[in-house]
């Protein structure tokens, strides 16, 4: 089982900042099979990035995913007040289980 | 648009079983797998079970195996998840998702239907 490790835990920023977000997973995997999701309070999880890089349709473009192997990193250029939320990382390496991280809640400073 | 509502949820004694329902509209059911993927109370997000297209293939989440059955009917544009032997750390609010074609990634997610496993 790939076990997906997200840091920090809280990242506590000011809109207008850039935010950058880590996803490291215990054994390698593609690119590919990797994703990003944003949950806000009381909502469902929202698909953003896939595939390591590629937004999801009427993501921002603010919104940016990049890394390979076993480190992946998410990037908010300029953080809207909206963007505040909690964000998790998900693998679908070759075969199941597919892991998520803990999550990375990003709080306004 | 893309819709995903589940239903079935409810509180329940451990040991017992329960069925959730997701009910599909606005995609090509048939062509698409499907997940589904649970949240603990305050907790992160736990992917629990997913089913391909057809029904054929089906993987569980090590803590569910053996005791949760995920099926589809593909006539019904419907998706289940048969729950049996629930414990208390079955309590979760349980989501169903859609899969994308060819990456299996959960493009589009239902609003949940919350499971209470208790005494």
């Amino acid at each position: 089982e790939i076990v997906l490790t997200q840091s920090p835990g809280t990242l506590s920023l000011s809109p207008g900042e850039r935010a950058t977000l880590s996803c490291r997973a215990s054994q390698s995997f593609s690119r590919f099979y990797l994703a990003w999701y944003q949950q806000k309070p009381g909502q469902a999880p929202r698909l953003l990035i896939y595939g390591a890089s590629s937004r999801a349709t009427g993501i921002p473009d603010r919104f940016s995913g990049s890394g390979s192997g076993t480190d992946f990193t998410l990037t908010i250029s300029r953080l809207e007040p909206e963007d505040f939320a909690v964000y998790y990382c998900q693998q679908y390496g070759s075969s199941p289980p597919y892991t998520f991280g803990q999550g990375t809640k990003l709080e306004i400073k | 648009q893309v819709q995903l509502v589940e239903s079935g949820g409810g509180v329940v004694q451990p040991g017992r079983s329960l069925r959730l329902s997701c009910a599909a509209s606005g995609f090509i059911f048939r062509s698409h797998s499907l997940h589904w993927v649970r949240q603990a109370p305050g907790k992160g997000l736990e992917w629990v079970a997913i089913t391909s297209y057809d029904d054929n293939d089906k993987s569980y989440a090590d803590s569910v195996k053996g005791r949760f059955t995920i099926s589809r009917d593909n006539s019904r544009n419907t998706l289940y998840l048969q729950m049996n032997g629930l414990t208390p750390e079955d309590t979760a609010l349980y989501y169903c998702a859609r899969g994308m074609m060819a990456t299996l990634m959960a493009d589009y997610w239902g609003q949940g239907t919350l499971v209470t496993v208790s005494s």
